[in-house]
């Protein structure tokens, strides 16, 4: 079955850059989908096909895809982007969602 | 406001049953795919089982095929997760959730609340 990796936690001072990657065989021929989830709530989708961000989502998401590992980039980050952010793929030979194990991002 | 809403999550045995129910408003339930996404307490997230917005395709994930059924109710505006034989590694809060494109290979733009649900003696 597919596999999506990603690093538990990234650490990033206010006002740099966050990336979080996520690994998976031939992810660049996959569309990736990135949720942001804040303890307690449900996630919230923040990039969908690997780049685009739906409505009411800041400039400073932003996302790629290529080879064996896609990124979330979160631009001048705040302290009110500290979550957990899983990225997504529909593995098609399996007919199966996947997610990654998550990553928590802490703002220093 | 468009929104997903789930309920009937509970306690339950092991080895008993519960039906998840996903109730929509502010959109037409019946022109979407549906998904129902896991998360057992303190960890990542866990997706379950979809169906296509005319039943057309329904999907598990290998952890609970042949336990769970997912059904729609178009008419009702809702979605169904009957769960049989009900494990403790089942215990989680179930989100519904509904793709955002025509297919599964589309991201969820919309998620519910949450339910929780308990299997323990």
């Amino acid at each position: 079955s597919y596999v999506l990796t990603q690093p538990p936690s990234v650490s990033v001072a206010p006002g740099q850059t966050a990336r979080i990657p996520c690994g998976g065989n031939n992810i660049g021929s996959k569309s990736v989908h990135w949720y942001q989830q804040k303890p307690g709530q449900a996630p919230v989708l923040v990039v969908y096909d690997d780049s685009d961000r739906p409505s009411g989502i800041p400039e400073r998401f932003s996302g790629s895809n290529s080879g064996n590992t896609a990124t979330l980039t979160i631009s001048r980050v705040e302290a009110g982007d500290e979550a957990d952010y899983y990225c997504q793929v529909w593995d098609s030979s399996g007919h199966h969602v996947v997610f990654g194990g998550g990553t928590k991002l802490t703002v220093l | 406001e468009v929104q997903l809403v789930e309920s009937g999550g509970g306690l339950v045995k092991p080895g008993g049953s519960l039906r998840l129910s996903c109730a929509a408003s502010g959109f037409t339930l019946s022109s979407y795919n549906i998904n129902w996404v896991r998360q057992a307490p303190g960890k990542g997230l866990e997706w379950g089982s979809s169906i296509s917005s005319s039943s057309s395709y329904i999907y598990y994930a290998d952890s609970v095929k042949g336990r769970f059924t997912i059904s729609r109710d178009n008419a009702r505006n809702s979605l169904y997760l009957q769960m049989n034989s009900l494990r403790a590694e089942d215990t989680a809060v179930y989100y519904c959730a509904r793709g955002a494109g025509a297919t599964p290979v589309d991201g969820f733009d919309i998620w519910g609340q949450g339910t929780m649900v308990t299997v323990s003696s």
